[in-house]
């Protein structure tokens, strides 16, 4: 079956600091990738996708890269902020589910002034 | 437009008790989603719905119930609240299930605690 595996937090770092939120996934077809993010109280936002190999989704200054080879989604900030403070997601849909949203436990992130 | 719409914000059952959750979008999306979140689990689905009249299990379904009598609407049920069941409940809207079209919108969620 389907699986996501992020690291787990919390990640604490300080302001501009560069931030590296690993992902990685196992999936029977040829998923598309997204990052789900949640603030504090509130349901979850699409925060950037990508649907197929090589691909680069990008958002609010937030990268991720879609790497078949390593099966990964690493999710990149160059200069995080106390804004930025929330839960990330990694997730899959997979058309050979359904394309069903699979989901990894979520990290949460805390940023420092 | 309210986009993803949860009631109740809150709820705090006694084991045995029944209750209904209920979802509402104004997006005219197909298919909604209902799922739980749990500490260091992330979401997990519990019944989805690809269209007016159609319901199908997710990845937990025992101990809850759905409905999709109209298209803007998507309840969850309990019919008799266990403590397991204590989480935050989210719904999630989508155009479509097609590659592309499937992103999901999410609703503010439950959280429910059961004593």
């Amino acid at each position: 079956g389907n699986s996501v595996t992020q690291m787990e937090g919390p990640v604490t770092l300080s302001e501009e600091a560069f931030l590296t939120i690993n992902c990685t996934y196992t999936a029977t077809g040829y998923p598309s990738l997204f990052w789900y993010v949640q603030y504090p109280g509130e349901g979850l936002q699409l925060l950037l996708k990508a649907t197929k190999a090589d691909d680069k989704g990008s958002n609010k200054g937030f990268e991720a890269t879609y790497r078949k080879e390593t099966t990964s989604f690493h999710l990149e900030k160059g200069s995080v902020q106390v804004s930025d403070s929330a839960v990330y997601f990694c997730a899959l849909s997979d058309p050979g589910a359904g394309n069903m949203l699979t989901f990894g436990g979520g990290t949460r992130l805390m940023v420092k002034p | 437009n309210a986009g993803v719409t949860q009631t109740p914000k809150f709820r705090v059952l006694k084991t045995g008790q029944s209750m209904t959750l209920l979802c509402a979008q104004d997006m005219n999306h197909e298919y909604m989603y209902w799922y739980r979140q749990d500490p260091g689990m992330g979401l997990r689905l519990i019944h989805y719905s690809v269209g007016e009249g159609t319901t199908a299990k997710g990845e937990v379904p025992d101990g809850y119930n759905v409905s999709r009598l109209k298209k803007q609407n998507f309840l969850l049920g309990l019919e008799s609240a266990a403590p397991s069941q204590t989480s935050v409940y989210f719904c999630a809207s989508s155009y479509s299930g097609r590659a592309g079209w499937n992103e999901q919108f999410f609703g503010p969620g439950t959280r429910l605690t059961v004593l």
